[in-house]
């Protein structure tokens, strides 16, 4: 356990409507990552974070925004939702080489 | 490019006998390999590390990989499969050309059979 929580646990939204998930660190760790996890593909970054207001995109950022304004916490945000955004989403913080994930977010938009 | 290829979606065993679950690489450079293991429903937990120091790895729960460069390789392994190994397995290179940017091998299902 890294001290990384993410909430909501679970969600069920419509197409098209806007969510944000969001991770929190309790160890004020700068780097900070969004991922998801389909069956097949592995773990696949969306989004990562060196600090407060810096952020770039991973290989999978279509769609989806982050925003940190604070060391600790580090939101991700679909837009407008679509079902092939229906996936596992796990934050991790990284640790000089180690990266360490949070519980996951299972989203699922129908 | 990196790039991870876990050589195996589903592996089964026995309880009590080896575990060899396999992964292959590809790095532009001198790589960080991971292996991660995932229970049903919950996060990934880090079972070792290889960052350019022994070969021969020690992990958690008695695991333990090899890094064998010449075979582009990183094999995980485990003298005695227990039931609580039953998990998903994924491989994960990376290296300073990428930022320590980690890539993912598919993952592999490990089967315990009592």
């Amino acid at each position: 356990d890294a001290g990384i929580t993410q909430s909501p646990r679970h969600k069920v939204t419509e197409t098209g409507t806007p969510v944000t998930l969001r991770c929190h660190q309790t160890e004020n760790h700068r780097y900070m990552y969004w991922y998801r996890q389909d069956p097949g593909h592995g773990l696949r970054l969306i989004h990562y974070s060196y600090g407060v207001k810096d952020t770039d995109k991973g290989e999978v950022s279509d769609g989806y925004s982050v925003s940190r304004s604070k060391t600790e916490d580090f939101l991700l945000t679909l837009e407008s939702a679509t079902s092939s955004q229906t996936s596992v989403y796990f934050c991790a913080i990284g640790v000089g080489e180690v990266k360490y994930f949070g519980p996951g977010t299972r989203l699922t938009v129908t | 490019a990196q790039s991870v290829t876990q050589l195996d979606s589903h592996v089964s065993v026995s309880e009590g006998t080896p575990v060899l679950l396999r992964c292959n690489y590809s790095s532009s450079y001198s790589p960080s390999l991971f292996w991660y293991v995932q229970h049903p429903n919950k996060g990934l937990q880090l079972l070792l590390k290889y960052t350019s120091a022994a070969t021969l790895v020690k992990g958690i729960n008695g695991f333990e990989a090899e890094f064998k460069k010449s075979e582009t390789s990183f094999h995980l392994t485990k003298p005695s499969a227990h039931m609580s190994d039953a998990a998903e397995y994924f491989c994960v290179v990376s290296d300073l050309m990428t930022g320590n940017q980690f890539y993912f091998g598919t993952g592999t299902s490990l089967t315990v059979i009592p």
